[in-house]
């Protein structure tokens, strides 16, 4: 059965730190990697991830994916409160998305 | 981006009743729309594919019976809760590939309380 895992499952920083999500994946016809930040509502789309070392950078945030490890990371750099939200990895097969079970990170001012 | 709605945002109803919510691409043509829900503190488990003018595909454990989906229009699907009963109450989301692309793109969520 296909799975995400993510770790870990909660993270609570100071404004300011660097934090790295982590991502395991075990899909079968793996296509590609999606990151997703979801507040309150539905999730926004963040990075989707193919090959394998190309890192995708947006702003303050990168992610990379090790397909020979069959994992992902999520790189935030100098956190922000606005950052504080569930991370959420997802793997797509051959039919359908993956979820992991979400990263709860929390920036304390 | 890509725009993806959902209607209404919020419900709630009796029990023994049946809703119905829409998802809507805005700005694309979806042959494909993807129906998941999610529990608090829980992640996202997909329920259902849509196929644009076929029968959707459901996940193992869900009922197509009780979860009624239609997608009728290259930007319209919905899905009804037949007889809803409190442990249906969750928020469940849509989400839309655009032609050929891979990415998802969510839609605001519906959050369902059966009383």
């Amino acid at each position: 059965e296909d799975k995400v895992v993510q770790s870990p499952l909660s993270l609570v920083v100071h404004e300011g730190d660097t934090v790295t999500l982590n991502c395991s994946y075990e899909v079968t016809n793996f296509r590609s990697l999606l990151w997703y930040k979801q507040e309150k509502k539905a999730p926004t789309f963040l990075f989707m991830l193919t090959s394998s070392g190309i890192e995708k950078k947006s702003g303050r945030l990168s992610s990379i994916l090790d397909k020979k490890e069959l994992s992902s990371i999520l790189n935030i750099t100098a956190t922000q409160t606005g950052d504080s939200a569930i991370y959420l990895c997802a793997s797509q097969g051959a039919q359908k998305l993956v979820f992991g079970q979400g990263t709860r990170l929390t920036i304390n001012p | 981006g890509a725009v993806v709605s959902q209607h209404p945002s919020r419900v709630i109803c009796k029990s023994g009743t049946s809703v119905k919510i829409e998802c809507r691409s805005l700005d694309f043509q979806a042959t494909t729309m993807f129906w998941y829900r999610q529990f608090p503190k829980k992640s996202l488990m997909l329920m259902a594919t849509s196929n644009e003018g076929s029968k959707a595909t459901y996940e193992q454990g869900v009922e197509k019976d009780k979860f009624l989906i239609n997608h009728a229009s290259l930007t319209l699907s919905t899905l009804t809760v037949t007889s809803a009963h409190p442990e249906d109450s969750s928020f469940y989301i849509c989400s839309a590939n655009r032609q050929n692309q891979e990415t998802q793109y969510f839609g605001p969520g519906t959050r369902l309380l059966v009383l």
